[in-house]
């Protein structure tokens, strides 16, 4: 049982150009969002999904894109890289019973300069 | 303002000593208060969950407790050991899936 598996764990882009964050989860778990994470901040929400073909933005979406297309994964798009989105990405997934644990990736160090 | 804060933001402490963490909120209403484990270069790990009406939750040596009259809750750890260094976050369940996360406060362990 692998969990949440996120890709790549680190990666360095230059200003402009354009990558895509990967994130798998093997628990059929419903409900798949996407944060960041900033020093001195606590995790802010990107985007999120409540099930395949069904997705919504969070508190900081700009810059941002994603899809579900299965309900296993869900992909995050940076469409033209800025320095401030330098940080560290985590993809969680959880049921979506209110209670339920939300159960993280290990995240993604992305550097842009 | 953050809606979510925790005190202190760094904390060294020996092992085997007991600590406590603080978490003040202004988010109101809530349906549940949740402490997670953040390892250096890992994700946050689940601890503790406690809907609005629980006072504490126990987890091994972790016990949360919650104040809903005053908007805190606290992390207590007893007899820390070396692998408790980490950064522990307090999180709220507005509704659904929206969560408030706090900053977290930096644990530091020593032999």
């Amino acid at each position: 049982n692998a969990g949440v598996t996120q890709t790549p764990k680190f990666q360095v882009l230059k200003t402009g150009q354009s990558m895509t964050l990967q994130c798998a989860q093997d628990m059929n778990h419903e409900y798949m969002s996407w944060y960041r994470q900033d020093p001195g901040m606590g995790l802010r929400l990107i985007h999120y999904s409540v099930g395949a073909g069904i997705t919504d933005q969070g508190e900081v979406p700009n810059g941002y894109n994603v899809s579900r297309s299965t309900t296993e994964d869900f992909p995050l798009r940076l469409l033209s890289a800025a320095p401030s989105q330098t940080s560290v990405y985590f993809c969680a997934s959880s049921r979506g019973q209110p209670k339920n644990t939300i159960y993280f990736g290990e995240g993604s160090w992305l550097t842009v300069v | 303002k953050n809606q979510v804060e925790q005190s202190p933001q760094s904390l060294i402490i020996l092992e085997g000593k007991n600590c406590t963490l603080q978490c003040n909120y202004t988010v109101s209403p809530f349906s549940n208060l949740r402490w997670y484990k953040q390892d250096t270069g890992r994700g946050p790990v689940s601890l503790t969950i406690m809907t609005f009406s629980e006072n504490t939750k126990s987890n091994g040596r972790y016990t949360a407790t919650l104040d809903a009259d005053t908007k805190q809750s606290s992390l207590h750890i007893t007899a820390s050991q070396l692998s408790d260094s980490a950064s522990y976050i307090c999180v709220l369940s507005r509704y659904g899936q929206n969560f408030v996360f706090g900053p977290g406060t930096r644990l530091s362990v020593l032999p």
